[in-house]
């Protein structure tokens, strides 16, 4: 069963665009969603997070926003960038259990210059 | 910035041969994990350790997998006797935990390692 569906699996912008990933949940009992940034044999690095009594989440040129009756949530990267070529993962974790997150299947995202 | 450190980057073991795979959380944390990653496919949590016990485990973790923090540095994962399905990136990670606030209100963040590539031929 996977609890968190991850969308698109590959993603090519050109550099200053807008790519959006979006994510969907059923658990209602997730109540913190993290994104992660993982560059080729580097680990996740947390990018930013929300909790979902909030709709948005800006920091810097990235921005979550969060769809609670939709179990919905989307990252956003603002005037994109090459360095910004990474595997982005959506994440979710139930209050109760700390620590277990579910990941998205990740989003290959490519900035050309 | 502390960070969590793996060794080692890259492992090649044989079928039915033991592993283990070693991780220096951060140094004031106190939650570890263990999560995996096939190639190609998504990140996928293993187990989490706290106190000297596991806290949860996932239906992966089974009798073949064991986790240890042998001193007050290192927090190792063995796998007994490995499978070729085993192969996978590997990767440790650790958070701060502040013991007087409630878990349901608890958000630190996951600090992952870069990970060991373990290689079953």
């Amino acid at each position: 069963q996977q609890q968190v569906k991850q969308s698109p699996q590959s993603l090519i912008v050109q550099k200053g665009g807008i790519p959006i990933i979006n994510c969907a949940y059923e658990n209602t009992a997730f109540d913190y969603f993290p994104w992660y940034q993982q560059f080729p044999g580097k680990g996740p690095a947390l990018l930013i997070a929300i909790r979902p009594d909030v709709s948005e989440k800006k920091e810097g040129r990235f921005t979550i926003s969060f769809n609670k009756s939709a179990k919905q949530f989307s990252l956003h990267i603002m005037d994109s960038q090459p360095g910004d070529s990474a595997t982005y993962f959506c994440a979710a974790r139930q209050g109760s259990t700390l620590g277990r997150l579910y990941f998205g299947r990740g989003t290959q995202l490519t900035v050309w210059p | 910035e502390p960070e969590v450190t793996q060794t080692p980057s890259h492992q090649v073991t044989q079928m039915g041969q033991e592993v283990i795979l070693r991780c220096v959380p951060i140094s004031n944390h106190l939650y570890f994990y263990w999560y995996r990653q096939i190639l190609g496919q998504k990140v996928e949590f293993l187990v989490s350790f706290y106190n000297n016990e596991i806290s949860e485990k996932s239906e992966i973790f089974d009798d073949q997998f064991s986790v240890e923090r042998p001193d007050g540095s290192n927090f190792t994962l063995k796998i007994r006797s490995t499978k070729l399905e085993d192969s996978a990136m590997y990767f440790c990670a650790s958070s701060e935990a502040q013991r007087d606030m409630p878990l349901s209100s608890y958000n630190s963040p996951l600090h992952f390692g870069n990970g060991t590539r373990l290689t079953v031929t």
